[in-house]
Order: structure tokens, then C-alpha cells, then sequence
């Protein structure tokens, strides 16, 4: 069955990076749009951007263009996540999700990463 | 941006039936998505399109609506559906969610 697997909670100090992961399985990885989400209590959530694992491209909100670099490792068919100069208001649970292959939506999520942005 | 726009939270009795609306700042056509997301968990997608179940998910839930106006509809209301629901619009980019809206017992 699909899974994707994320990495660990993160406690980061304010101006460094982190960089999430998110392991997948149980389908083709290759073929596949991967994206990434922000949600923060309140509890709204954002679309940061997609990526095709089969050739890297992506597409980023604006919002989060500077912010958020997604890659991707085909050969273990593993997206990621870097966020940069990190700021409290970046502290969030950021969430992996597929993009379906019929239309622009998540049908499968990973569980979620919290990210702590604190000295 | 689309901006959709959700009822912050609805009271229903358990076996009732309950709406939750979406409305979307311009037309989405029918680029529009339900999930349920329950404490401490991902979101879940449950309709797909305005009005497609997604599989596995239980036929009370459904969705309709087209343009501005949409509803995802619960019958009947069971306790496992105590939950946020959100909608999210794919007519343009960037991808944007409504803020849900909290399902509550009475």
C-alpha cells in the first residue's frame, strides 16, 4: 500500500536550515507529482509547491519561493524539503502529500513533521 | 489568490444530517476538494472534483456545488466524524484551502 514516511521533529535555532524528508512506497515514485504543505495552529494550510520526481521540476508558491527547495532522490524514492533562514513564523507542522494522477489534489498524506524554531 | 471562505465550526447531533459550506472568491469551476483531518493527524481526502467519492470513504459523506458555492455534506453524522474539514480549490495556482471548519457534537 502507499506510504509516506517523514522524517523526525526538528528544533531549529532562528537563521539556520533544516531539511525534512519524506519516504515513499507502494506506488511509482518516478511518475509521480510530490508536494509540500504548511500547516500552523489556526489551522489553516498552505500549499508551498510541487515537484515532479521524474525530472526534478517544480513549482513553488510565491510566498514560499526563497523559503523552500524541493528535491527529490529517485533511486530512493525520497522527496525533501530545504527551508531556509528560519524565523518563528516558520515554525509549523509541514506535511508531504501526492498529487493525484487525476487532478491537482492530495490523496495521500505523510503524517507530519513538527518544526520548533527556537534559541 | 482564490480565497475560500468556511464557517469556523457547526454543532450537530450525532445520527443528524450536517452541511459545511465553502465559498470561493471567484469560480472554480468544480477544481474542488474536501478532506477531514482529525486531531493529531494528516488530512484525509474525501471528495474529489465537487461531487466524487473518494474510495473507501463512506457513502454518507458527499459533496455538490460548482462556480463559488460548495457543501460538503454529512448523513448521518456518526462520533468518528468529529474532525476539522477543509476544501481546497485547484482552478488556479497557487493551490489554496479554506481555514475549516471544526465539526462538534451537541
Amino acid at each position: 500500500q502507499v506510504k509516506l514516511l517523514q522524517s523526525g521533529a526538528e528544533l531549529v535555532k532562528p537563521g539556520a536550515s533544516v531539511k525534512l524528508s519524506c519516504k515513499t512506497s507502494g506506488f511509482t515514485f518516478s511518475t509521480s507529482y510530490m508536494s509540500w504543505l504548511k500547516q500552523v495552529p489556526g489551522p489553516s494550510i498552505e500549499w508551498i509547491g510541487w515537484i515532479y520526481a521524474g525530472d526534478g521540476g517544480t513549482n513553488y508558491n510565491q510566498k514560499f519561493k526563497g523559503k523552500a527547495t524541493l528535491t527529490v532522490d529517485k533511486s530512493s524514492s525520497t522527496a525533501y524539503m530545504d527551508l531556509s533562514s528560519l524565523t518563528s513564523e516558520d515554525a509549523a507542522v509541514y506535511f508531504c502529500a501526492r498529487i493525484t494522477t487525476h487532478g491537482v489534489y492530495f490523496d495521500y498524506w505523510g503524517q507530519g513533521v513538527m518544526v520548533t524554531v527556537s534559541s | 489568490d482564490t480565497v475560500l471562505t468556511q464557517s469556523p465550526a457547526l454543532a450537530v447531533s450525532l445520527g443528524q444530517r450536517v452541511t459545511i459550506s465553502c465559498r470561493a472568491s471567484k469560480s472554480v469551476s468544480t477544481y474542488m476538494h474536501w478532506y477531514q483531518q482529525k486531531s493529531g493527524q494528516q488530512p484525509k481526502l474525501l471528495i474529489y472534483s465537487a461531487s466524487n467519492l473518494e474510495s473507501g470513504v463512506p457513502s454518507r459523506f458527499s459533496g455538490s456545488g460548482s462556480g463559488t458555492d460548495f457543501t460538503l455534506t454529512i448523513d448521518p453524522v456518526e462520533a468518528d466524524d468529529i474532525a476539522n474539514y477543509y476544501c481546497q480549490q485547484s482552478n488556479e495556482l497557487p493551490l489554496t484551502f479554506g481555514s475549516g471548519t471544526k465539526l462538534e457534537i451537541k
